[in-house]
C-alpha cells in the first residue's frame, strides 16, 4: 500500500547529542511536512517541502534542520536537543493543489 | 496570524447522546480537515471539506462549513464508546496551503 512510513517509532536520545528522524513516502507527493506535538497539544508546523523549495516558519527553533535529499525522503535534524524538545514528530505529505494530508505514524522522540 | 479555535476544549458525554464540537477560525479560507487522535497514535483524516455549505457524513459523525461565519461542526449522534479520541480541526488559509490546528477537542464517552 502507498504509504508515508516514519522510522524509528521510537527515539530515545540524550540531552545536546544530535539526532536524525527519517520519513519516506510512496505516493509520489510533492509536499512533505514535519509537524511537533507535544503531549496534549495540537500539531504544530515546523516547516515543509514543496518539491526542492524549503519554507521555515518563523518560530521554528534554529536547533531544528530538515533535509529533502529526493521526492520520496526528507529528514529533520535535530541539532542539540533539549528536554523540551521531547514530544511526537509528525511528518506528512501531501500532492500539490490538494491540501489533504497523510499522516505518518509519527516518531516518539525522549530526551534523557 | 490565523487562528483556529475549538470549543469545548473536553467533552465527557453519555453513550446515545448528541453533540457538536466547534470549529472557529480568523482567517480567509474554504478549505477545512477533520482529524481523529487515538493516544500516542497519528492522526487519521476523517472529513475534508472544501466549500461553503459542504456537509459530510461518516456513520456517527457529520461535518459541516460555513465558510462566511469561518465556523464548522462536528456533530456527534448517538454517541458509542468508540468514539472516544481527540478530534482536531485544521485550516488552510487561501493564502498559503499549510495545516493549521486547533488545540484539539478531547472526547470521552461514557455508558
Amino acid at each position: 500500500d502507498a504509504m508515508v512510513i516514519q522510522n524509528p517509532r521510537y527515539q530515545v536520545t540524550q540531552f545536546g547529542k544530535p539526532v536524525t528522524l527519517s520519513c519516506s513516502q510512496t505516493l509520489n507527493h510533492n509536499v512533505m511536512y514535519w509537524y511537533q506535538q507535544k503531549s496534549s497539544q495540537a500539531p504544530k508546523l515546523l516547516f515543509h517541502y514543496y518539491d526542492k523549495d524549503f519554507n521555515n516558519e518563523a518560530d521554528t527553533p534554529d536547533n531544528f534542520q530538515s533535509r529533502r535529499p529526493n521526492t520520496s525522503f526528507c529528514f529533520l535534524d535535530i541539532r542539540s536537543p533539549g528536554l523540551g524538545d521531547a514530544a511526537m514528530y509528525l511528518c506528512a505529505t501531501s500532492r500539490a493543489g490538494n491540501e489533504k494530508l497523510f499522516f505518518g505514524s509519527g516518531t516518539q522522540l525522549s530526551v534523557l | 496570524e490565523l487562528k483556529v479555535e475549538q470549543n469545548p476544549l473536553f467533552l465527557s458525554m453519555q453513550e446515545e447522546k448528541n453533540y457538536t464540537i466547534y470549529c472557529n477560525y480568523s482567517t480567509t479560507s474554504d478549505r477545512l480537515y477533520w482529524y481523529r487522535q487515538d493516544p500516542g497514535k497519528s492522526l487519521e483524516s476523517l472529513f475534508v471539506l472544501l466549500s461553503n455549505g459542504a456537509v459530510k457524513q461518516e456513520g456517527r459523525l457529520m461535518a459541516s462549513l460555513d465558510t462566511k461565519a469561518r465556523l464548522s461542526t462536528l456533530h456527534i449522534t448517538a454517541a458509542v464508546h468508540d468514539l472516544s479520541a481527540t478530534y482536531f480541526c485544521a485550516v488552510v488559509p487561501n493564502s498559503g496551503y499549510a495545516l493549521n490546528f486547533g488545540k484539539g477537542t478531547s472526547l470521552l464517552v461514557t455508558p
